[in-house]
């Protein structure tokens, strides 16, 4: 098994350009979320997914669109990158939300000028 | 509302040295808890986790934490680090019988093991 996959690993790109995040899992797990990390910040959950054609929105979901169409693949959306969505982005899937392990991806670094 | 508090941001201690790794949570209603860890530049792994029984957790590479429910706590604890357990560490808290509701995750706390 792959585990949780995510491309590409870095990326810049400049203010109001659009791009998307891709993520994928081999496990069959029907619960994939997306979260960002900054400095200091921690983890936060921008949206996530309990199953194919079901998501919903974390805390900070503003600037991301996602849609899960099958069960393995989970794409992040940026409409019209800011400066702001200058992050590092986590991928993670998990049988379910509540009290299943949490795979995580190795991250996208993203840099918004 | 959940939260969770990781009361210290940054933690040295030289290495074969005991360390304590604080967690506070609040909700008001029954919760998982969780601890994860980062090493540099990769993803997030499961350190160990409290869903029910035993309140003293036991996890990898010979970490474990208590749940206090009176304190609202999960401190997580090594009786003597390696260099090698130089990483950031997440305290994370879902709530029992959600329906899925995700994880909550603590700011972190960065481990800085000395030689």
């Amino acid at each position: 098994n792959a585990g949780v996959t995510q491309t590409p690993k870095f990326q810049v790109l400049k203010t109001g350009q659009s791009m998307t995040l891709q993520c994928a899992q081999d496990m069959n797990h029907e619960y994939m979320s997306w979260y960002r990390q900054d400095p200091g910040m921690g983890l936060r959950l921008i949206h996530y997914s309990v199953g194919a054609g079901i998501t919903d929105q974390g805390e900070v979901p503003n600037g991301y669109n996602v849609s899960r169409s099958t069960t393995e693949d989970f794409p992040l959306r940026l409409l019209s990158a800011a400066p702001s969505q200058t992050s590092v982005y986590f991928c993670a899937s998990s049988v379910s939300g509540e009290l299943d392990t949490q795979y995580f991806g190795p991250g996208t670094r993203l840099t918004v000028l | 509302a959940q939260s969770v508090t990781q009361l210290d941001s940054q933690v040295p201690v030289f290495e074969e040295a005991p360390v304590e790794l604080r967690c506070n949570y609040s909700s008001s209603v029954s919760v998982y808890l969780f601890w994860y860890v980062q090493y540099p530049n990769q993803g997030l792994q499961l350190l160990l986790k409290y869903l029910s029984g035993s309140t003293l957790v036991k996890g990898i590479n010979g970490f474990e934490a208590e749940f206090n429910k009176s304190q609202t706590s999960f401190h997580l604890r090594k009786p003597s680090v390696h260099i090698s357990d130089t990483a950031e560490y997440f305290c994370a808290v879902s709530v029992r019988n959600s329906g899925n509701t995700p994880l909550v995750f603590g700011k972190g706390t960065r481990l800085s093991v000395i030689a």
